[in-house]
């Protein structure tokens, strides 16, 4: 079974802009979650979605905002980019809803905004 | 102060060497999460627990809900065990990671 993939996995863009990534959990999983992860706040949770609805959200800004298809492929999307969102940002899927369930991360897309 | 608070924060041990890591917590939780992330990112899911104690090869954890403390050990530790290791606990709807304990395993 293949494991969670994420695109692309290395990203740069300059402050003001927007950007999508994206994340393709295992096969049959229907809960994502996102997380980014910074040298100086280590990993913070985004949100989680399961069955295309978002159920937990992290205290982040409006500019960070997401999405889950029907198929459990997840984007999210970061709006008005500040140098401060570089950051390595990471999903996990897993089967269920509830956190008892082992979570299986992707590898990462590592964003530099310059 | 941190809701999840992890030591050491390094921790250098030569290989053979019985190694513990520790997590403490502020409140009560339902459940807590082991992490080993290696060099590039890549995080892996070692242990969930909610109570007593669970083993997967050399890794052993633990967790005592009354004191609020989990313990990952490592028995016979070896280099490629060198990653940083994060705790992670579920308070209401949020989590919340330890800031990770950088493992060092010389040979």
């Amino acid at each position: 079974k293949a494991g969670v993939t994420q695109t692309p996995r290395y990203l740069i863009k300059t402050r003001g802009q927007q950007v999508t990534l994206s994340c393709s959990p295992i096969s049959g999983h229907r809960s994502v979650s996102w997380y980014q992860q910074t040298p100086g706040q280590g990993l913070q949770f985004l949100f989680e979605y399961f069955s295309e609805t978002q159920r937990n959200k992290g205290n982040f800004p409006g500019r960070f905002s997401g999405r889950q298809f029907s198929n459990s492929r997840s984007e999210m999307n970061v709006s008005t980019l500040e140098l401060g969102d570089s950051a390595l940002y990471l999903c996990a899927s897993r089967l269920g809803g509830g956190w008892h369930n082992e979570q299986f991360f992707g590898p990462g897309t590592r964003l530099t905004v310059l | 102060k941190n809701e999840v608070e992890q030591s050491p924060q390094n921790l250098t041990a030569q290989e053979g060497e019985f190694i513990t890591i520790n997590c403490s917590y502020s409140v009560g939780i339902s459940a807590l999460h082991w992490l080993q992330q290696h060099p590039g990112g890549g995080i892996v899911s070692l242990f969930m627990l909610s109570s007593g104690k669970k083993k997967h090869g050399r890794l052993i954890a633990t967790i005592n809900i009354q004191e609020k403390h989990s313990s990952l050990h490592i028995t016979a530790s070896h280099p490629r065990d060198s990653a940083v290791y994060i705790c992670a606990v579920k308070y209401g709807n949020k989590l919340v990671f330890g800031a990770g304990t950088i493992l060092r395993v010389k040979s």
